[in-house]
């Protein structure tokens, strides 16, 4: 059965440093999201993109984060200048309707 | 904006026992609902999913839940549950069945399951 995948699933950064996040969607999948949840919390919708463009961002999503597809499979979340308040569980989702969950990566930022 | 409660934060049942974890939604128009589990250390399996017709959808794993608009409820239910069942479980709503728009979450529902 297809799933999404996700690297690493676990990443440690300190403060201020860029992380890059990977995804790689069902391949058959038009529409690509990422999310996040912090230990405890709900699972809070960031960003869905197709087509090649963000379709929609949540107030989360400011101009430290950015996605992109680098090529046919790839899917990617950038974070430029972590903060600590960044660590938590990010998750890739993909869909053609009804959305597909990666494992997850876990973001610690020291 | 569309919004989701799970009012029972924790929630024990003994395992052969039957099981219903409430979901509430607020939403304008007629919502696509979901319900998900995250097992620890997991990412989120979808269970199943409400996009029109029958208000009595079937999953996986022996789970079912129905649609009530008049309540705006979408309750997940189990006859008989498992050891193996332990987990979080979320319910969510979006816009569309599929599309760009993003999933709104509710805050989950612990479940432990007691011999």
């Amino acid at each position: 059965e297809p799933e999404v995948t996700q690297t690493p699933s676990h990443q440690v950064t300190q403060m201020g440093q860029e992380v890059i996040l990977r995804c790689v969607p069902i391949s058959n999948h038009l529409y690509f999201y990422w999310y996040r949840q912090i230990l405890g919390q709900k699972v809070e919708f960031l960003v869905s993109f197709y087509n090649n463009e963000i379709s929609e961002k949540s107030e989360i999503f400011d101009d430290q984060f950015s996605v992109e597809r680098p090529d046919g499979s790839n899917f990617t979340l950038k974070i430029r200048s972590t903060k600590l308040e960044d660590s938590a569980m990010y998750f890739c989702a993909s869909s053609n309707a009804e959305q597909y969950f990666g494992p997850g990566t876990r973001l610690t930022v020291t | 904006a569309q919004s989701v409660t799970q009012p029972d934060i924790h929630i024990t049942v003994s395992e052969g026992a039957s099981l219903e974890l409430r979901c509430n939604y607020s939403y304008g128009a007629t919502p696509y609902l979901f319900w998900y589990v995250q097992s620890p250390g997991q990412g989120l399996q979808l269970l199943l999913k409400y996009f029109s017709g029958d208000t009595l959808v079937q999953g996986i794993k022996g789970f079912e839940a129905e649609f009530k608009r008049s309540q705006s409820s979408f309750n997940l239910r189990k006859p008989s549950v498992h050891w193996s069942d332990a987990a979080e479980y979320f319910c969510a709503v979006g816009e569309g069945g599929g599309g760009a728009d993003g999933l709104t979450f509710g805050k989950g529902t612990h479940l432990i399951i007691q011999p």
